[in-house]
C-alpha cells in the first residue's frame, strides 16, 4: 500500500521570504504522479504543483517549485517570495498510474507572517 | 458560479438518522470523487465515478454509505444510521478522465452528529 508522509505540521516564513514543506513517500510502483494542493482557510482544495515519476526535470508554477528525487522518495515542495495569500494547509498526494483516487498526507499548516 | 458545488453546507443531525449530501461537479467533468476528511487529517478518499458507473470505493466505505450518480451529473452521498464517527467533513472533486490527478474540489459538507 501506498503511504505519504508529511513531518511537519506546522511553518512559518516571513512574507517575501522562501520556505519548504517536506514530503515523503512510500510505494512500489513506478508509474505515478505527485501533487501539492492547498487548502486556505475558506476549505476549497486548488492544486498548486504537479509532478509525473517518470519525468526527471523538476516541476515549477511560478514562485512554486518542487525537488522531486525518486530513489530518495522525496517530493518537497518551495514557495519563493511568500505571500500572505500562501498561508493555508498543504497536502502532498500520490496518484498510482492514471487511477483517480488521490492518497493524502497529513497536511502542513503554513503561516505567512507580515 | 461553474466550479463544484456542494450542498449543503453544514448539516447537523442526530445519532441514527440518515444523512444525503449533494454534488454537482464541472458540467464537462465525468469523473466524481468523494472523500471524508477529519480535523488534523488529509482527505480519505471514498469512492470515485466515471459517468455513471461507479469504479472503486474504500474499504471506508461501510454499507452504511451509498453513493449513486444517475446519468452520470450529479451525485449524492447517503449516510443511514449515522454515528458520532461520521462527523466530518465531506469532499466531492470532480475532474476529466485524462486529468492525471487535477481534481476540482467544492467546498465541503461538514457533518455533525450529536
Amino acid at each position: 500500500a501506498q503511504t505519504v508522509t508529511q513531518s511537519q505540521p506546522e511553518m512559518s516564513v516571513q512574507e517575501a521570504e522562501t520556505v519548504t514543506l517536506s514530503c515523503t513517500y512510500d510505494t512500489s510502483e513506478n508509474n505515478y504522479y505527485l501533487f501539492w494542493y492547498k487548502q486556505p482557510p475558506s476549505r476549497q482544495m486548488i492544486l498548486v504543483i504537479r509532478q509525473e515519476a517518470y519525468k526527471q526535470q523538476n516541476a515549477t508554477e511560478n514562485r512554486f517549485s518542487v525537488n522531486f528525487q525518486k530513489a530518495a522518495k522525496s517530493f518537497s515542495l518551495k514557495i519563493s517570495d511568500s505571500q500572505l495569500g500562501d498561508t493555508a494547509m498543504y497536502f502532498c498526494a500520490f496518484m498510482k498510474g492514471s487511477q483517480g483516487n488521490l492518497i493524502f498526507g497529513k497536511g502542513t499548516k503554513l503561516s505567512v507572517k507580515p | 458560479d461553474t466550479g463544484v458545488s456542494q450542498n449543503p453546507r453544514h448539516k447537523i443531525t442526530k445519532r441514527g438518522q440518515n444523512v444525503t449530501f449533494r454534488c454537482d461537479p464541472i458540467s464537462e467533468h465525468n469523473r466524481l470523487y468523494w472523500y471524508r476528511q477529519t480535523l488534523g487529517q488529509g482527505p480519505e478518499f471514498l469512492t470515485y465515478f466515471q459517468n455513471e458507473a461507479q469504479l472503486e470505493k474504500s474499504r471506508l466505505l461501510s454499507d452504511r454509505f451509498s453513493a449513486e450518480r444517475p446519468k452520470g451529473s450529479f451525485s449524492t452521498l447517503e449516510i443511514q444510521r449515522t454515528e458520532q464517527g461520521d462527523s466530518a467533513m465531506y469532499l466531492c472533486a470532480s475532474s476529466l478522465a485524462q486529468g492525471h490527478g487535477k481534481l476540482f474540489f467544492g467546498s465541503g459538507t461538514q457533518l455533525s452528529v450529536l
